[in-house]
Protein backbone atom coordinates (compact mmCIF):
# COMPACT_ATOMS: atom_id res chain seq x y z
CA UNK A 1 0.00 0.00 0.00
CA UNK A 2 0.98 3.33 0.07
CA UNK A 3 3.52 4.81 2.52
CA UNK A 4 5.28 8.47 3.37
CA UNK A 5 8.31 8.34 4.87
CA UNK A 6 9.95 10.69 6.64
CA UNK A 7 12.54 10.96 9.49
CA UNK A 8 11.69 11.87 12.92
CA UNK A 9 14.29 14.45 14.25
CA UNK A 10 15.49 17.71 13.30
CA UNK A 11 17.59 19.99 15.03
CA UNK A 12 18.69 23.35 13.48
CA UNK A 13 20.10 26.78 15.37
CA UNK A 14 18.13 29.79 14.80
CA UNK A 15 18.82 31.70 11.70
CA UNK A 16 19.71 28.28 9.81
CA UNK A 17 17.99 27.01 7.11
CA UNK A 18 16.03 23.91 8.09
CA UNK A 19 15.17 20.87 5.32
CA UNK A 20 12.73 18.23 6.16
CA UNK A 21 12.46 15.41 3.68
CA UNK A 22 10.02 12.57 2.90
CA UNK A 23 9.80 10.24 0.65
CA UNK A 24 6.20 8.62 -1.26
CA UNK A 25 5.37 5.86 -2.78
CA UNK A 26 1.91 6.48 -4.85
CA UNK A 27 3.25 8.25 -8.03
CA UNK A 28 -0.64 9.18 -8.73
CA UNK A 29 -1.03 11.51 -6.12
CA UNK A 30 -1.93 14.63 -7.61
CA UNK A 31 -1.21 16.67 -4.74
CA UNK A 32 1.33 16.62 -1.63
CA UNK A 33 1.23 18.90 1.65
CA UNK A 34 3.22 20.19 4.30
CA UNK A 35 1.43 20.11 7.54
CA UNK A 36 2.68 21.81 10.66
CA UNK A 37 1.43 20.73 14.45
CA UNK A 38 2.10 22.71 17.50
CA UNK A 39 2.04 21.03 20.56
CA UNK A 40 -1.03 20.06 22.00
CA UNK A 41 -3.36 21.41 18.90
CA UNK A 42 -4.47 20.26 15.61
CA UNK A 43 -2.42 20.39 11.86
CA UNK A 44 -2.14 23.52 10.49
CA UNK A 45 -1.95 23.40 6.51
CA UNK A 46 1.50 25.30 5.51
CA UNK A 47 1.87 24.66 1.74
CA UNK A 48 0.99 22.07 -0.91
CA UNK A 49 2.58 21.43 -4.29
CA UNK A 50 0.86 20.29 -7.36
CA UNK A 51 2.14 17.22 -8.51
CA UNK A 52 3.38 18.77 -12.15
CA UNK A 53 5.10 21.30 -10.43
CA UNK A 54 8.74 21.08 -9.25
CA UNK A 55 9.06 23.78 -6.70
CA UNK A 56 7.22 26.12 -4.84
CA UNK A 57 8.05 29.30 -3.05
CA UNK A 58 5.91 31.06 -0.18
CA UNK A 59 8.05 33.45 1.89
CA UNK A 60 10.62 31.45 3.93
CA UNK A 61 9.45 28.22 2.59
CA UNK A 62 10.38 26.15 -0.23
CA UNK A 63 8.95 23.14 -1.55
CA UNK A 64 10.98 20.90 -3.85
CA UNK A 65 9.04 18.10 -5.41
CA UNK A 66 11.49 15.10 -7.40
CA UNK A 67 8.34 13.63 -9.01
CA UNK A 68 10.67 10.69 -10.90
CA UNK A 69 12.65 9.31 -7.27
CA UNK A 70 9.22 10.51 -5.45
CA UNK A 71 10.74 12.85 -2.70
CA UNK A 72 9.42 15.95 -1.62
CA UNK A 73 11.72 18.41 0.45
CA UNK A 74 10.73 21.43 2.60
CA UNK A 75 13.07 24.02 3.63
CA UNK A 76 12.63 27.29 6.19
CA UNK A 77 14.60 29.47 5.51
CA UNK A 78 15.61 31.70 8.72
CA UNK A 79 14.68 29.22 11.25
CA UNK A 80 13.08 30.66 14.14
CA UNK A 81 12.22 29.41 17.85
CA UNK A 82 8.69 29.58 16.96
CA UNK A 83 9.34 26.95 13.60
CA UNK A 84 9.56 24.51 16.33
CA UNK A 85 6.65 22.19 16.33
CA UNK A 86 5.86 18.52 13.95
CA UNK A 87 5.73 18.72 9.99
CA UNK A 88 3.48 16.09 8.44
CA UNK A 89 4.04 15.50 4.75
CA UNK A 90 1.04 13.74 3.25
CA UNK A 91 -0.43 12.88 -0.19
CA UNK A 92 -3.34 12.61 -1.20
CA UNK A 93 -4.87 9.12 -2.34
CA UNK A 94 -8.13 10.14 -3.84
CA UNK A 95 -7.58 12.23 -6.65
CA UNK A 96 -6.83 15.04 -4.34
CA UNK A 97 -9.84 15.07 -1.97
CA UNK A 98 -7.86 16.07 1.17
CA UNK A 99 -9.65 13.39 2.80
CA UNK A 100 -7.97 10.70 2.18
CA UNK A 101 -4.62 11.85 2.93
CA UNK A 102 -1.77 9.58 3.66
CA UNK A 103 0.32 11.50 6.31
CA UNK A 104 4.17 10.78 7.29
CA UNK A 105 4.67 10.16 10.67
CA UNK A 106 6.28 13.55 11.38
CA UNK A 107 9.56 15.31 11.82
CA UNK A 108 9.66 17.05 14.95
CA UNK A 109 11.90 20.26 14.74
CA UNK A 110 13.68 21.66 17.57
CA UNK A 111 15.19 25.27 16.87
CA UNK A 112 17.89 25.82 20.05
CA UNK A 113 18.70 29.96 19.68
CA UNK B 1 -15.07 33.60 13.19
CA UNK B 2 -15.23 30.19 11.95
CA UNK B 3 -13.59 27.13 12.95
CA UNK B 4 -13.96 23.91 13.99
CA UNK B 5 -14.54 23.06 18.15
CA UNK B 6 -13.56 19.90 19.74
CA UNK B 7 -14.62 19.05 23.47
CA UNK B 8 -13.64 18.35 25.42
CA UNK B 9 -9.89 18.82 25.22
CA UNK B 10 -9.20 16.23 27.62
CA UNK B 11 -11.32 12.82 28.40
CA UNK B 12 -10.88 10.17 31.40
CA UNK B 13 -12.53 7.20 31.40
CA UNK B 14 -12.83 3.68 32.47
CA UNK B 15 -12.36 0.73 30.47
CA UNK B 16 -15.37 -1.04 29.26
CA UNK B 17 -17.24 2.04 28.59
CA UNK B 18 -18.59 3.66 25.87
CA UNK B 19 -17.58 7.60 25.28
CA UNK B 20 -18.10 10.31 22.40
CA UNK B 21 -16.20 12.93 21.65
CA UNK B 22 -18.36 16.04 20.15
CA UNK B 23 -16.45 17.86 16.68
CA UNK B 24 -18.78 21.03 15.90
CA UNK B 25 -17.69 23.29 12.76
CA UNK B 26 -19.18 26.45 11.09
CA UNK B 27 -17.37 26.67 8.76
CA UNK B 28 -20.45 25.32 5.90
CA UNK B 29 -18.05 22.41 4.78
CA UNK B 30 -19.47 19.14 3.37
CA UNK B 31 -16.77 16.66 4.23
CA UNK B 32 -15.79 15.46 8.06
CA UNK B 33 -13.31 13.48 9.07
CA UNK B 34 -11.75 11.67 12.28
CA UNK B 35 -8.02 10.86 12.72
CA UNK B 36 -6.39 8.88 15.04
CA UNK B 37 -3.05 9.95 16.82
CA UNK B 38 -0.27 8.08 18.64
CA UNK B 39 3.12 8.93 19.50
CA UNK B 40 5.77 8.85 17.02
CA UNK B 41 2.86 8.02 14.33
CA UNK B 42 1.30 9.63 11.49
CA UNK B 43 -2.51 10.01 11.08
CA UNK B 44 -4.70 7.03 10.73
CA UNK B 45 -7.94 8.06 9.47
CA UNK B 46 -11.09 6.53 11.42
CA UNK B 47 -14.27 7.42 9.48
CA UNK B 48 -15.45 10.52 7.38
CA UNK B 49 -18.27 11.35 6.09
CA UNK B 50 -18.52 14.07 2.97
CA UNK B 51 -22.20 14.67 2.94
CA UNK B 52 -24.75 14.59 5.70
CA UNK B 53 -26.39 11.15 6.52
CA UNK B 54 -23.90 9.27 5.03
CA UNK B 55 -20.34 8.25 6.04
CA UNK B 56 -17.23 5.80 5.08
CA UNK B 57 -14.91 3.62 7.28
CA UNK B 58 -11.38 4.82 7.01
CA UNK B 59 -8.22 2.29 7.60
CA UNK B 60 -9.14 1.54 11.44
CA UNK B 61 -12.48 1.83 11.98
CA UNK B 62 -12.70 -0.99 14.03
CA UNK B 63 -14.16 -0.39 17.69
CA UNK B 64 -15.43 2.89 16.84
CA UNK B 65 -18.69 4.62 14.97
CA UNK B 66 -19.57 8.12 13.63
CA UNK B 67 -22.85 9.68 12.82
CA UNK B 68 -23.82 12.54 10.54
CA UNK B 69 -27.04 13.95 11.51
CA UNK B 70 -26.10 17.37 10.96
CA UNK B 71 -23.87 19.10 8.60
CA UNK B 72 -22.36 20.87 11.56
CA UNK B 73 -21.65 17.75 13.72
CA UNK B 74 -19.84 15.01 13.71
CA UNK B 75 -19.31 12.94 16.77
CA UNK B 76 -17.08 9.77 17.13
CA UNK B 77 -18.28 7.34 19.36
CA UNK B 78 -15.12 5.15 21.21
CA UNK B 79 -16.63 1.74 21.80
CA UNK B 80 -15.51 -0.82 24.73
CA UNK B 81 -14.66 -2.87 21.66
CA UNK B 82 -11.47 -0.44 20.90
CA UNK B 83 -8.41 -2.47 21.86
CA UNK B 84 -6.33 0.53 22.71
CA UNK B 85 -8.51 3.63 22.92
CA UNK B 86 -5.94 5.98 24.65
CA UNK B 87 -5.00 8.45 21.73
CA UNK B 88 -4.81 11.92 20.70
CA UNK B 89 -8.32 12.07 18.12
CA UNK B 90 -8.37 14.80 15.61
CA UNK B 91 -11.59 16.26 14.20
CA UNK B 92 -11.21 17.59 10.34
CA UNK B 93 -13.31 19.47 7.62
CA UNK B 94 -13.04 20.77 4.12
CA UNK B 95 -15.12 21.79 1.35
CA UNK B 96 -15.44 18.29 -0.32
CA UNK B 97 -13.95 17.68 -3.74
CA UNK B 98 -11.74 21.02 -3.53
CA UNK B 99 -7.99 19.68 -3.89
CA UNK B 100 -7.13 23.11 -3.18
CA UNK B 101 -8.75 23.24 0.01
CA UNK B 102 -7.11 22.48 3.22
CA UNK B 103 -8.15 20.99 5.50
CA UNK B 104 -9.18 22.40 8.90
CA UNK B 105 -8.35 20.60 11.85
CA UNK B 106 -9.55 21.37 15.49
CA UNK B 107 -7.60 21.37 19.00
CA UNK B 108 -7.77 17.46 19.39
CA UNK B 109 -9.14 15.39 22.11
CA UNK B 110 -6.96 13.46 24.30
CA UNK B 111 -8.93 10.51 25.78
CA UNK B 112 -6.76 8.32 28.42
CA UNK B 113 -8.98 5.10 29.44
CA UNK B 114 -7.72 3.20 32.90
Amino acid sequence: GEDVEQSLFLSVREGDSSVINCTYTDSSSTYLYWYKQEPGAGLQLLTYIFSNMDMKQDQRLTVLLNKKDKHLSLRIADTQTGDSAIYFCAEDDYGGSQGNLIFGKGTKLSVKP
Amino acid sequence: DGGITQSPKYLFRKEGQNVTLSCEQNLNHDAMYWYRQDPGQGLRLIYYSQIVNDFQKGDIAEGYSVSREKKESFPLTVTSAQKNPTAFYLCASSIHGEPNSPLHFGNGTRLTVT
